[in-house]
């Protein structure tokens, strides 16, 4: 066990909908990123928050977002979804200064 | 940006055997390079990573080499075990960004089978 916890463990839902993906990092750990991975693409990053902040960007579509907030857990919003979306999405934490990243078990995401 | 090749794409030894898997990254500036076992519907889990300021590292049965001139990156397995079987992710990460930025790009992966 990481740490790193994410809800829920499974989702299904239909095309065009919206969903909200939730990760809590390890505790005292203040960077949070977001991961997606699809069995073509592997493992693709998405974005990084740092305390609130978003510190780096990635592959992420427009009609994705994140947010980090105070307590520190962030949150993946995936809007107007398509099958493609399908995937298992991953987050990740590291400690102030270091660069180890620890996953969670992450989320997969089944759009029909 | 920076781009990660990793081979090959499976790999199958017998138990016992070694097993190595390469990867080469494009972007001079990386300095940071872990590497990742994922096991079946689980979470990537570290096993192991190293720094540009090194040229190898071990841990038990697992080291990793670096050649920061030719840009790549070797994980090698000594004495194999049936639960070595998994997909293992090399990555890397530069140091542009700086600061709290540790956006990692991934290989796209080995799949490993250790045949009893």
């Amino acid at each position: 066990d990481s740490g790193v916890t994410q809800t829920p463990k499974h989702l299904i839902t239909a095309t065009g909908q919206r969903v909200t993906l939730r990760c809590s990092p390890r505790s005292g750990d203040l960077s949070v990123y977001w991961y997606q991975q699809s069995l073509d693409q592997g493992l693709q990053f998405l974005i990084q928050y740092y305390n609130g902040e978003e510190r780096a960007k990635g592959n992420i579509l427009e009609r994705f977002s994140a947010q980090q907030f105070p307590d520190l857990h962030s949150e993946l919003n995936l809007s107007s979804l398509e099958l493609g979306d399908s995937a298992l999405y991953f987050c990740a934490s590291s400690e102030d200064g270091r660069e180890t990243q620890y996953f969670g078990p992450g989320t997969r995401l089944l759009v029909l | 940006g920076e781009n990660v090749e990793q081979h090959p794409s499976t790999l199958s030894v017998q138990e016992g055997d070694s097993a190595v898997i390469k990867c080469t990254y494009s972007d001079s500036a990386s300095n940071y390079f872990p590497w990742y076992k994922q096991e079946l519907g689980k979470r990537p889990q570290l096993i192991i990573d190293i720094r540009s300021n090194v040229g190898e590292k071990k841990d038990q049965r697992i080291a990793v080499t670096l050649n920061k001139t030719a840009k790549h990156f070797s994980l090698h397995i000594t004495e194999t075990q049936p639960e070595d079987s998994a997909v293992y992710f090399c990555a890397a990460r530069n140091s542009h960004s700086g600061g709290s930025n540790y956006k990692l790009t991934f290989g796209k992966g080995t799949l490993l089978t250790v045949n009893p």
